[in-house]
């Protein structure tokens, strides 16, 4: 079965500082992943995907195959990047295509 | 263009009761998912709809859910004597096709008294 795991329920960073948000994922063949933010009272909202390798407000994720881990980074937090963050690999699995949400971690960034 | 949207926004219903909770996605967009999330399990998935079928309904949690999307765009996910570990919020999915982004809309809070 797939899974995803992000060990850090939460992580407290200040302002300016760098910040990774870890994920590892379980994965048989090539894994569709993807990262997810809720902001405070917002929808679930697309951050990044993997595929696409683009910076989305100044956030990187690179796929390790070989470490099977999706970490997310940043090298300058700000105060507005405080928000749950999910990691979610595609279940590409049977005829399904839903995305296995990770449980989440909670990122404050104090000022 | 419009996003996700649901209905109701808020729904509290007593234990017993079924309740129906509507999804309409963005539009053109063929692929339809509903998602639930609560304190306890996280963001758990429910049910995927292509067009208006639904390959696989084993992510349901028991035989008192199901849904069903008509038209290829509106969905209900229906809840029948509702328990109170059915409290949640219930997220809609929508993406051009399967295996493309999911945009979500801004779920509906279900609270079983």
């Amino acid at each position: 079965a797939q899974r995803v795991t992000q060990p850090e329920k939460l992580l407290s960073v200040f302002k300016g500082a760098p910040v990774e948000l870890k994920c590892n994922y379980s994965y048989s063949g090539s894994p569709e992943l993807f990262w997810y933010v809720q902001y405070s009272r917002q929808h679930l909202q697309l951050l990044l995907r993997h595929i696409s390798r683009e910076s989305i407000k100044g956030f990187t994720a690179d796929l390790n195959k070989g470490e099977t881990s999706f970490h997310l980074k940043k090298p300058f937090a700000q105060e507005e990047d405080s928000a749950m963050y999910y990691c979610a690999p595609m279940n590409y699995g049977g005829s399904q295509g839903n995305l296995i949400f990770g449980k989440g971690t909670k990122l404050s960034v104090k000022p | 263009g419009a996003g996700v949207s649901q209905s109701p926004s808020n729904k509290v219903t007593e234990k017993g009761k079924d309740v129906e909770l509507r999804c309409d996605p963005i539009s053109g967009h063929t692929a339809l998912y509903w998602y639930r999330q609560s304190l306890g399990q996280g963001l758990e998935f429910l049910i995927y709809f292509q067009g208006n079928s639904a390959p696989d309904k084993s992510g349901l949690p028991s035989d008192r859910f199901s849904a069903e999307r008509t038209g290829g765009s509106v969905s209900t996910l229906t809840i029948q004597r509702t328990q109170q570990e059915d409290s949640a919020v219930y997220l809609c999915a929508s993406s051009l096709e399967r295996g493309y982004e999911q945009y979500f809309g801004p779920g509906t809070r279900l609270t079983v008294t």
